[in-house]
């Protein structure tokens, strides 16, 4: 029983053009959003965060859009740069439970910008 | 200046022995977790600890037994390895108040034979 589901493995972008990644879950109890990013041979790192009360949250190139009717997140990167190839983790977490500390992580996008 | 780091980074092993791993973090934050990450790339929350105190454990068999001698660390122990639990582990930790920024280890690669 996957919660959180990224449905597209891979992404292939150019250098310079959005890169749109998606992510839906599934349980209600939901209400905070994350996205990780990882590098080979490295652990995820936190990219950025929403919070359910909104629907909208941008830090520099990256932009989350949480659609809760939906049950649909995304992450739009404007400009890619061929650093930003990584693979990208969507998670979530309900904050009543376990104040927030459980996260479930959907299964992940290898995004790859080219030069 | 590694913030959270893991030994070791590779671990091979036969079924049936028993192992641990290590893991320790210097950003000052007072919960520590563990995540398996399986062959289809999922993450899993294995267990939480804050300030040394368990307080997430989740459907793992008891085989796997977290210990945290303080807050810095959080040790992974496994008995009785057996082939499914051949993963990458993963730990990391953040501040209980901000629990969704969690800073993780570069992982370690356990494969069992």
């Amino acid at each position: 029983d996957q919660q959180v589901k990224q449905n597209s493995p891979s992404l292939s972008v150019q250098e310079g053009r959005i890169s749109i990644l998606n992510c839906d879950y599934t349980n209600s109890m939901f209400d905070y959003f994350l996205w990780y990013k990882k590098y080979p041979a490295e652990g995820p790192t936190f990219l950025i965060s929403i919070s359910s009360i909104k629907d909208k949250n941008e830090d520099g190139r990256f932009t989350v859009f949480l659609n809760k009717s939906a049950k649909h997140l995304s992450l739009h990167i404007v400009p890619s740069q061929p650093g930003d190839s990584a693979v990208y983790f969507c998670a979530a977490s309900a904050e009543k439970e376990t104040s927030g500390s459980r996260l479930t992580f959907g299964e992940g996008t290898q995004l790859t910008v080219n030069p | 200046d590694t913030a959270v780091s893991q030994t070791p980074k590779y671990l091979v092993t036969q079924m049936g022995n028993d192992k641990s791993i290590k893991c320790e973090q210097n950003l000052g934050h007072d919960t520590m977790y563990w995540y398996k990450q399986d062959s289809k790339k999922f993450l899993k929350i294995m267990f939480s600890y804050n300030n040394k105190e368990l307080i997430i454990n989740e459907t793992v068999p008891n085989r796997f037994s977290p210990k945290s001698p303080d807050k810095a660390h959080l040790n992974l122990h496994i008995n009785s390895l057996e082939l499914g639990d051949s993963a990458v582990y993963f730990c990391a930790s953040s501040q209980w108040t901000r629990p969704y920024e969690q800073y993780f280890g570069p992982g370690t690669r356990l494969t069992v034979t």
